[in-house]
């Protein structure tokens, strides 16, 4: 299909490793979003990116959060030193004008 | 600043019986309001929208009505099934130019048969 995907779609890893969460949004959209979603909680905005301006970092929680895109194409969040407070469903979402269309997300557990 | 408030959750009906789940907005500037649902296992999907006051967005029987008097973007149906639990999410366009979409927490939805 020709929507947003995610991969791993699951993550376990160790409190105090690096993680990285990779999003290839629909092709043609412009602009490239990620949020987290706590369970129970709504989504919390983290970091946007709209062409090739600079990206919106304004809701990144902390300098272990780092978000790169490559032009109009795959972006990759990288969490460094996790800690089990960064538990949870990390979701990236594509838009061109308007609606933003999301990916299924990735399960990240920090043990 | 923007934010979006919807009515806490979990709500559970009969199946057939009606729904509403309230949402309401901060009236900076001129929003977009959306409504996400996300079904049991599955991501986020638009629902409906509108893009100006008195707009009515609607699909697979949900209606929501822009209303800028009461800064409200409720969310009804008149007869729910099965198929409609799941959460679902009230959203509104930031105020500023990035298009950052604020979101309210959602609300859970149950109906039982």
């Amino acid at each position: 299909g020709a929507g947003v995907s995610q991969s791993p779609s699951n993550k376990v890893t160790e409190k105090g490793k690096d993680v990285e969460l990779r999003c290839d949004p629909i092709s043609g959209h412009t602009a490239l979003y990620w949020y987290r979603q706590r369970l129970g909680q709504g989504l919390e905005f983290l970091i946007y990116f709209q062409g090739n301006s600079a990206p919106d970092k304004s809701g990144l929680p902390s300098d272990r959060f780092s978000a790169e895109r490559t032009g109009e194409s795959v972006s990759t969040l990288t969490i460094q030193r996790t800690q089990q407070e960064d538990s949870a469903v990390y979701l990236c979402a594509s838009s061109l004008v308007g609606e933003q269309f999301f990916g299924p997300g990735t399960r990240l557990t920090v043990l | 600043g923007d934010s979006v408030t919807q009515m806490e959750g979990p709500v559970t009906l009969s199946e057939e019986a009606f729904l509403t789940i309230n949402c309401t907005y901060t009236a900076t500037g001129y929003p977009s309001l959306f409504w996400y649902v996300q079904y049991p296992g599955e991501g986020l999907q638009l629902l409906l929208k509108a893009t100006k006051a008195d707009d009515k967005g609607s699909n697979k029987g949900f209606e929501a009505t822009y209303r800028k008097e009461t800064t409200s973007f409720h969310l009804e149906k008149g007869s729910v099934q099965v198929s409609d639990s799941a959460v679902y999410f009230c959203a509104r366009t930031n105020a500023g130019n990035n298009r950052k979409l604020i979101w309210g927490l959602g609300t859970s939805l149950a109906v039982n048969p």
